[in-house]
Formats: C-alpha cells, structure tokens, sequence
C-alpha cells in the first residue's frame, strides 16, 4: 500500500532533550516536507527536500533539523526542544514539483508532540 | 508563489450543494489549483486539481473561470462527514503552501 508514515504518533518530553521524529514513503516521491500545525495558525512548512541531499528551509524552520540521505526517509530533529514546539507534525510526499499533478501531496497520520 | 484567499468558515445543511471560492488573483501561467481536505488530527487528502474550465471526479467538481484569477469548490448534497477543513492551493513548479483554510461546517 502507497503511503506515508511517521513515527511516532505521539510523544510526551521535555525540555532540552533531543528527539527525532521519522517519516517515511514508499512510493519513490523526490520531494518531502514537514508541516507543524497549531490551533488558528494552519499548516505551516518547516523544511522541505526536492531530492536526496537537498533540503531547504520553509516557513517556521527554527529549532529543527532535517536531513535526506536517502530518498525514502526524511526525519525531523529537534536538537533542544522547547514547549513552543508542542504541535502536531505532519510529513508529505509528491512525486515532484514540476509537472501537472506531480506536486500533489500525501500526507502522513501525524505526529502529536508535547514538549514539556 | 500566487497567494490564495478563501472564507475562513462557512455552515450548510446535510444535502445541500456547498461551493467554496477562493481567489487567486496573481496565479501564474503555469500554475496549477488543488484543493485539499483535512478532517480534525489528520492529514490533509487531495480532493481534485484543474487548470482551466471544470473538473468532475467523484468527491467534487472544480469551476475555473477563463481568466483563472478565482476557482470555486463544489461538494454536492453534503453530509455530516464532509464537516473539514478546505485548502485551496495554487502552484506550478514550487513547492505548495497551505494557508489558513475554510472550515465548513455541516449540520443535521
């Protein structure tokens, strides 16, 4: 089955204590991206990768890392996380950015974070 | 990337024809329009996309009008379950962004 997953679901923790949050696809999309979202604020966009090895900032992206060694996987790390990065995370895939269609995203099942 | 304007939130009555319009006035040539759904704790799923004139699939149909600078979202006879967030979205070869949203409310 073509999806997205994210792990884990949900994670209670607390200040300062660096954590990763995994996402991965199946269906050999080139381009990735994580999207946290907050009650009143929508999606916002942290990072985004076009491919392997190319990763590029969104909209939000301080306090988080990411990186794309390979084209399945695109974790999300926060190195000192912070209680204003309790949020529900979110990981997408699309085929690519550059054709008809091709830029539709699939969405994983979310990552519900508390950061105490 | 063209910006997007929606209402923020609108109700209906279960079986009615809910059409949700967004604006994009500087969309690009080569800018395609997806709309989005995104039920509460879930991630947003793709409802349909169009360039030009309509687009029918078998969630809902999409109306685009020959100057494309608006699209407007057609959820026919809804239903309780259709209670979401709508994303309009507008986007060539860049990298979508989501806004705010319409959060549509239906009621018994």
């Amino acid at each position: 089955e073509a999806q997205v997953t994210q792990n884990p679901r949900y994670l209670i923790t607390v200040t300062g204590k660096k954590l990763t949050v995994t996402c991965s696809q199946n269906m050999n999309h080139e381009y990735m991206s994580w999207y946290r979202q907050d009650p009143g604020l929508g999606l916002r966009q942290i990072y985004y990768s076009m491919n392997v090895e190319a990763t590029d900032k969104g909209d939000v992206p301080e306090g988080y890392k990411v990186s794309r060694k390979e084209k399945r996987n695109f974790p999300l790390i926060l190195e000192s996380p912070s209680p204003n990065q309790t949020s529900l995370y979110f990981c997408a895939s699309s085929l690519n950015t550059g054709l008809a269609g091709g830029n539709t995203q699939y969405f994983g099942p979310g990552t519900r974070l508390t950061v105490l | 990337l063209a910006k997007t304007t929606q209402p923020i939130s609108m109700d209906s009555y279960e079986g009615q024809e809910v059409n949700i319009t967004c604006s994009h006035n500087n969309i690009a040539t080569n800018d395609y329009i997806t709309w989005y759904q995104q039920f509460p704790s879930q991630g947003p799923r793709f409802i349909i996309q169009g360039y030009k004139t309509k687009v029918t699939n078998e969630v809902a149909s999409l109306f685009i009008p020959a100057d494309r600078k608006s699209s407007t979202l057609s959820l026919p006879r809804v239903s309780l379950s259709d209670t979401a967030v709508y994303y309009c979205l507008v986007s060539g070869n860049t990298p979508l962004v989501f806004g705010k949203g319409t959060r549509l409310s239906v009621i018994a």
